[in-house]
């Protein structure tokens, strides 16, 4: 089975500029989340979809942060503009919806490590 | 709101012994899920253990167990035999299912030493 793929690995830009990064989860995965890792800390939700509807965007800045997932399957997560407290990991991870009792719940990407300068 | 307190930001131990990881949570829900991943520096979170808040057994998976203790809402995760690829930051986590966000503690920052 594949797993989440995310893409770039990396990415170093200069503040106020603009950054996009691409998930795509698990085939069949109704449930995408991306978290926000800064160095040092554990990794915090900024938005989960279910399908391509929004479930959570409590903990995005919506200033500056911007996410979709079209028809359903990959996701976009975009900053615009950057500021230097924005560099981080970022982890998109997929599930199944619902999950069984049994189910091992999440897969996470690689992730996108993003330094802003 | 649901919190997770990991207390160890770094420990180390020797290849073949044993450790153990120590992790608190708040929450006033009856039940729930918790869980320890692993995250080498490759960056993937690979899940290590869960456990389901409505079984009073610990949960075991090969050299890996917990010790959860609802009423004091610790989970603390027991590495036996331990060897150098288990070298990694550790994160304990929290959900209200097993398909609800995660919440993160800080994480531990584990050393296994030849």
């Amino acid at each position: 089975e594949a797993g989440v793929a995310q893409s770039p690995r990396y990415k170093i830009i200069e503040k106020r500029q603009s950054v996009a990064f691409w998930c795509n989860p698990i085939s069949g995965h109704a449930t995408l989340y991306w978290y926000q890792q800064i160095l040092g800390q554990g990794p915090k939700l900024l938005i989960q979809f279910q399908n391509n509807g929004v479930v959570d965007d409590s903990q995005l800045p919506k200033d500056r942060f911007s996410a979709e997932r079209l028809k359903g399957v990959d996701s976009t997560l975009k900053i615009q503009p950057a500021k230097l407290e924005d560099s981080a990991v970022y982890l998109c991870a997929s599930s199944l919806l619902p999950a069984e009792p049994g189910e091992r719940g999440y897969t996470f990407g690689s992730g996108t490590r993003l330094t802003v300068v | 709101a649901q919190t997770v307190t990991q207390s160890q930001p770094e420990m180390s131990v020797q290849e073949a012994e044993t450790v153990t990881l120590s992790c608190t949570y708040d929450t006033s829900e009856n039940n729930y899920y918790l869980f320890w991943y692993k995250q080498p520096p490759s960056r993937q979170m690979i899940l290590v253990i869960r456990q389901e808040a409505y079984k009073q057994q610990n949960a075991t998976e090969n050299r890996f167990s917990v010790n959860f203790q609802k009423a004091a809402k610790s989970f603390s995760l027991k590495i036996s035999d331990s060897q150098l690829g288990d070298t990694a930051m550790y994160f304990c986590a929290f959900s209200h299912s097993g398909n609800t966000p995660l919440v993160f503690g800080k994480g531990t920052r584990l050393s296994v030493i030849a």
